[in-house]
């Protein structure tokens, strides 16, 4: 079965100092991973997904099928990060279905 | 902008209603998803539709039913509306039906039930 954990409900970061959202998954098959972020009052939308391997906003994830870890990082916080981000877990196999994580809130500290 | 529509906004009604939310996909999205997030529980996968099928069932309740119409817009319908119901209900739209694929998500209703 898929699942994904998102251990932290909030992280405060002051402003200036890296950021490491934290997201494991499970899953058999051949996992697709993404970041969701959701801004004040905004809709949700896609950060970034691993096969792309770029860096959006300064954020970057890795793929870590050892660890089953999909974290999310940025080295230098911005107020402007501060958000609600989900990770993501779908897959190639057309049966299975996206599963998000219960999400993280990152507060940035000025 | 997404290009995914919901209607209403916002929705307020009573303990035991029933209502009815709406969704229009991006253009040339055949998949559309419903999606329920609450403070305590976090974003829930309700139910997928592809091009007007059934496609997955997630954590949706009997009271909960919806469809996808030929023009591709679909409807969640909750009745025998409980407290616990009050929440935002998310749509999503992809092209295909892979869970590999990226979402795109609408503005969101916000129901509120008294």
């Amino acid at each position: 079965a898929q699942r994904v954990t998102q251990p932290e409900k909030l992280l405060s970061v002051f402003k200036g100092a890296p950021v490491e959202l934290k997201c494991n998954y499970s899953y058999s098959g051949s996992p697709e991973l993404f970041w969701y972020v959701q801004y004040s009052r905004q809709r949700l939308q896609l950060l970034l997904r691993h096969i792309s391997r770029e860096s959006i906003k300064g954020f970057t994830a890795d793929l870590n099928k050892g660890e089953t870890s999909f974290h999310l990082k940025k080295p230098f916080a911005q107020e402007e990060d501060s958000a609600m981000y989900y990770c993501a877990l779908g897959a190639m196999n057309r049966d299975d279905k996206i599963i998000f994580g219960k999400g993280t809130r990152l507060h940035i500290l000025p | 902008d997404s290009g995914v529509t919901q209607t209403p906004k916002h929705l307020i009604t009573a303990t035991g209603q029933r209502v009815t939310l709406r969704c229009s996909p991006r253009s040339g999205d055949l998949s559309v998803y419903w999606y329920q997030q609450s403070l305590d529980q976090g974003l829930q996968f309700l139910i997928q539709y592809y091009n007007g099928e059934e496609r997955a069932k997630g954590n949706i309740l009997e009271r909960f039913s919806a469809q996808q119409f030929p023009d591709l817009h679909s409807e969640l319908n909750l009745s025998s509306l409980e407290l616990g119901d009050s929440a935002l209900y998310f749509c999503a739209s992809s092209p295909g039906v892979a869970g590999g694929i990226e979402q795109y998500f609408g503005p969101g209703t916000r129901l509120t039930v008294t």
